[in-house]
């Protein structure tokens, strides 16, 4: 089973321009991370959001949570060529030790 | 260097045959993990480990197996029983209490 569903599959935008991707959950969570992945490599962590938080920021990146929605967004800002690559969130549930990931948002820069 | 090193890079498995990934960490994280990926799919869950000599199946573990004799060593096995193991697998290791993730760079087994 799968509990995240990133929205959308794929997404392609201009350099400069924000991206943005969603995420949406089943059940009841602890935390929510966000990971990148770049083609034919290891996952890498980007952001962790927790139950209790709303928002998150990271540089360029900034995550939100709507645990009444069961949902995450995340969003970078001022996109460039090198956030080229395939973005998942995973979440931590409270009920045992599973890390669960969703299918993830392909992210295309277009120079 | 502190990290999640597995090997080999490429495996590539006859019919009918068990193959091993190895997995190791020098993190000194109690977790260990393996996902499976299959081409432009997320990660699926294959089997994780809290504790030395404990493990639990995840939600597709038929047809692999695993041990954890030592903190710092995960090998997955790959059984003949598994009859579509071409996928790219990704072991993981993860702190306590958060549960970030640092992944290995990844195994990619192909059938012949």
């Amino acid at each position: 089973s799968q509990q995240g569903e990133e929205d959308p599959q794929a997404l392609s935008i201009q350099e400069g321009e924000n991206a943005t991707m969603n995420c949406s959950y089943k059940t009841s969570i602890n935390n929510l991370q966000w990971y990148r992945q770049n083609s034919g490599r290891g996952l890498v962590h980007l952001i962790l959001i927790r139950s209790n938080e709303r928002e998150k920021h990271s540089g360029r990146l900034r995550v939100t949570l709507d645990t009444s929605k069961k949902s995450s967004s995340l969003l970078i800002t001022a996109s460039r060529a090198a956030d080229t690559a395939s973005y998942f969130c995973a979440t931590v549930t409270n009920r045992d030790d599973k890390i669960i990931f969703g299918k993830g948002t392909r992210l295309h820069i277009l120079p | 260097d502190g990290g999640i090193t597995q090997s080999p890079k490429y495996l590539f498995r006859k019919e009918g045959q068990n193959v091993t990934l190895s997995c190791e960490q020098n993190l000194n994280h109690d977790a260990m993990y393996w996902y499976r990926q299959d081409p432009g799919q997320g990660l699926r869950l294959i089997y994780y480990s809290q504790i030395v000599n404990d493990f639990q199946k995840g939600d597709i573990a038929e047809g692999y197996s695993v041990s954890r004799e030592k903190k710092e060593s995960f090998p997955l096995t790959v059984t003949s029983a598994q009859k579509n193991p071409t996928a790219f697998y990704l072991c993981a290791s993860s702190i306590g209490g958060t549960r970030r993730l640092f992944f290995g760079s990844g195994t990619q087994l192909s059938v012949l």
